[in-house]
């Protein structure tokens, strides 16, 4: 099994910032995924991370608002830009090696936007 | 269309009686099913998974779930609820190939009464 950490636990924002979240996974993983969970909602893939390649956007997820880096194949960071309320959600980063593998996830990175 | 239907978005269960929680799909290719498990201010943690075989497969904590083709479900069951099962509880599915992330229902929110 992996175990992925995140950072930061949790972060309190305001309007218009940026906010970058870490995610470390234990071994070599071939994806990576992130995705939102709004408050009382279920989860939702924001992008797929290949390492050494553009990461893969889902509809009604741009770049410009989530650029994510995947420098290796234990890391990956997704940043969060120009931020507003309705960003606040937990952001979770989750990992698959092989075929039959299990997804596993991190913590989640808890993020309000005042 | 890829889909994860939890019809009961709320279930109470008295202490010690017996659960199932639904789960229906639509996918297009074979299907790899999960059950996961979020505690409230918790990640997500892998109840059980089916890929193929048996299809009444068991996972931790007491929880199985049956993968029935012909109904598109795969219900998880528990025979006796404890108290500390009280959590939100994510049906999802995803392809059998590696790099593709799952979709997951809306979530069945679980109380136990005592």
């Amino acid at each position: 099994s992996a175990v992925i950490s995140q950072k930061p636990s949790r972060d309190i924002c305001q309007r218009g910032t940026s906010l970058t979240i870490q995610c470390q996974v234990d071994s070599q993983v071939t994806m990576m995924f992130w995705y939102r969970q709004q408050p009382g909602q279920s989860l939702t893939l924001i992008a797929t991370a290949n390492q050494g390649s553009e990461a893969t956007y889902e509809s009604g997820f741009v770049i410009d608002k989530f650029p994510i880096s995947r420098p290796n194949l234990t890391f990956s960071t997704l940043t969060v830009s120009n931020m507003s309320p309705e960003d606040s959600s937990i952001y979770l980063c989750s990992s698959r090696t092989g075929v039959t593998d299990t997804q596993y996830f991190g913590p989640g990175t808890r993020l309000t936007v005042l | 269309a890829q889909s994860v239907t939890q019809p009961d978005i709320h279930i109470t269960v008295s202490e010690g009686a017996s659960l199932e929680l639904r789960c229906n799909y639509s996918y297009g290719a074979t299907p790899y099913l999960f059950w996961y498990v979020q505690s409230p201010g918790q990640g997500l943690q892998l109840l059980l998974k089916y890929f193929s075989g048996d299809t009444l497969v068991q996972g931790i904590k007491g929880f199985e779930a049956e993968f029935k083709r012909s109904q598109s479900s795969f219900n998880l069951r528990k025979p006796s609820v404890h108290w500390s099962d009280a959590a939100e509880y994510f049906c999802a599915v995803g392809a059998i190939q590696a790099g593709t992330a799952l979709i997951f229902g809306k979530g069945t929110t679980l109380s136990v009464s005592s």
